[in-house]
């Protein structure tokens, strides 16, 4: 199964943007997936914010904030979560998730972030 | 409201058995597919198994294939995960959630119900 590498803190200031990654092994392109992202605060579920496939198909969770807006870096082969607008009630853990084939799913390792 | 509610979870001993419940309201239930995903203490979200919406079709990651069986009864809205020969490393908080597709996001998840496999 592939292994979706996210950095496992990030930081930023109120007011600023944080730009989350998720990155896909080598062997499978950014390209060919719609990348979903979840929140998650402490002591609760995830939540779904979004998912990205290109500018003309990707979509936004019920309730979710512009703020949160998804795209792909393909160079990088990475998946990206750009929040803009930081502020504080979004610190939490941020996971980007893949269907490498209809019957299983991957999730990436989860990234800590934190409003300074 | 559409909403998911786990249950189930508890202490158990190494090679024990469990079985869990995630109870369904709010949307039709038959319609969908399901997932079992876990969250380890203080780890990340791994996924664990998923069922599509008439319940013949089902798929499980390697480390709990061979011992745990999704199921659902579309009749009582109710989605299970029988877990068998249970390791250390299964202790988990486990979220059923709901697939928005087939095979897109999840959402929503329930509250989750946490398992503890220790003697």
């Amino acid at each position: 199964q592939p292994v979706l590498t996210q950095p496992p803190s990030s930081s930023a200031s109120p007011g600023e943007s944080a730009r989350l990654t998720c990155t896909l092994p080598s062997d499978i392109n950014v390209g060919s997936y719609n990348i979903y992202w979840y929140q998650q605060k402490p002591g609760s579920p995830p939540r779904y914010l979004l998912y990205y496939y290109s500018d003309s198909d990707k979509g936004q969770g019920s309730g979710v904030p512009s703020r949160f807006s998804g795209s792909k870096d393909a160079s990088a082969n990475t998946g990206i979560l750009l929040i803009s607008g930081l502020q504080s009630e979004d610190e939490a853990d941020y996971y980007c998730m893949i269907w490498p084939s209809n019957a299983y799913v991957v999730f990436g390792g989860g990234t800590k972030l934190t409003v300074l | 409201e559409v909403q998911l509610v786990e249950s189930g979870g508890g202490l158990v001993q190494p090679g024990g058995s469990l079985r869990l419940s995630c109870a369904a309201s709010g949307f039709t239930f038959s319609s969908y597919w399901m997932h079992w995903v876990r969250q380890a203490p203080g780890k990340g979200l791994v996924w664990v198994s998923r069922i599509n919406s008439d319940g013949s079709s089902t798929s499980y990651a390697d480390s709990v294939k061979g011992r745990f069986t999704i199921s659902r009864d579309n009749a009582k809205n109710t989605l299970y995960l029988q877990m068998n020969s249970l390791r250390a490393e299964d202790t988990a908080v486990y979220y059923c959630a709901r697939d928005q597709g087939p095979g897109t996001e999840f959402d929503p998840w329930g509250q989750g119900t946490l398992v503890t496999v220790s003697s």
